[in-house]
């Protein structure tokens, strides 16, 4: 079975503060792959990024950064001077290449960035 | 116009009332799902679908069913309705390779009474 773990479930920052997100997650399998998205108050699911269990190299797009590390299976998103715009609920899921053929989710975090 | 459609967006029902809530999709997806999200518990899949003819059970499809009527259109049903069933429904999609990220539609919120 696999598993999502979101501890944060509420996180609340002021405005331009730097956020992260943690995510921790337990598979079996060998070859996984990692996603994070985001819901914002309008309730849609918007899918932001995706990591596969062999590339370990962390990514970074405008303001967002995400580090994957293996040794304690975790993929972390980090919001660097974090907006308004910013508020929403993010998940993190995983979805294996195994028989589970799944995406699993975490339970998400919600953001609320404060002006 | 959306790539992954779902109607109705809102729906409020009684108790024991049969629902069918639908998902179409332009995006020429093989694969289709039915989700539903409860506070603090994120999205729990309910069905899945391959290709129309293959329809799988997810983690909590106890009290739904499915229909796969073609590549596009992928419908939930619930026969009848239960409060407890009462949460905001998603329906996406995605290519027939595991590391790619699923679409989702805007959801439907279906209150039971």
């Amino acid at each position: 079975a696999q598993k999502v773990t979101q501890a944060q479930t509420e996180i609340s920052v002021v405005e331009k503060e730097d956020v992260t997100l943690d995510c921790v997650y337990e598979t079996r399998d060998t070859t996984y792959y990692l996603f994070w998205y985001k819901q914002p108050p309008s309730g849609e699911l918007v899918f932001l990024i995706r990591r596969n269990s062999f590339d370990e190299q962390n990514e970074i797009s405008g303001r967002y950064s995400w580090n994957f590390q293996k040794s304690t299976s975790s993929f972390n998103f980090t919001i660097t001077a974090s907006q308004v715009v910013d508020s929403a609920v993010y998940f993190c899921a995983l979805a294996s290449s195994g028989s589970a053929r799944q995406l699993t989710f975490g339970s998400g975090t919600q953001l609320t960035v404060l002006p | 116009d959306a790539d992954v459609t779902q109607t109705p967006r809102n729906r409020i029902t009684k108790t024991g009332k049969r629902i069918m809530l639908e998902c179409s999709q332009t995006k020429g997806h093989d694969r289709m799902y039915w989700y539903r999200q409860d506070p603090g518990l994120g999205l729990r899949l309910i069905y899945y679908s391959f290709d129309v003819k293959d329809i799988n059970k997810g983690e909590i499809s106890d009290g739904y069913s499915v229909s796969r009527q073609a590549q596009a259109k992928f419908s939930l049903s619930l026969e009848s309705a239960i409060p407890n069933q009462t949460a905001l429904y998603f329906c996406a999609t995605s290519v027939a390779v595991s590391n790619q990220p699923q679409h989702f539609g805007d959801g439907t919120r279906l209150s039971i009474l």
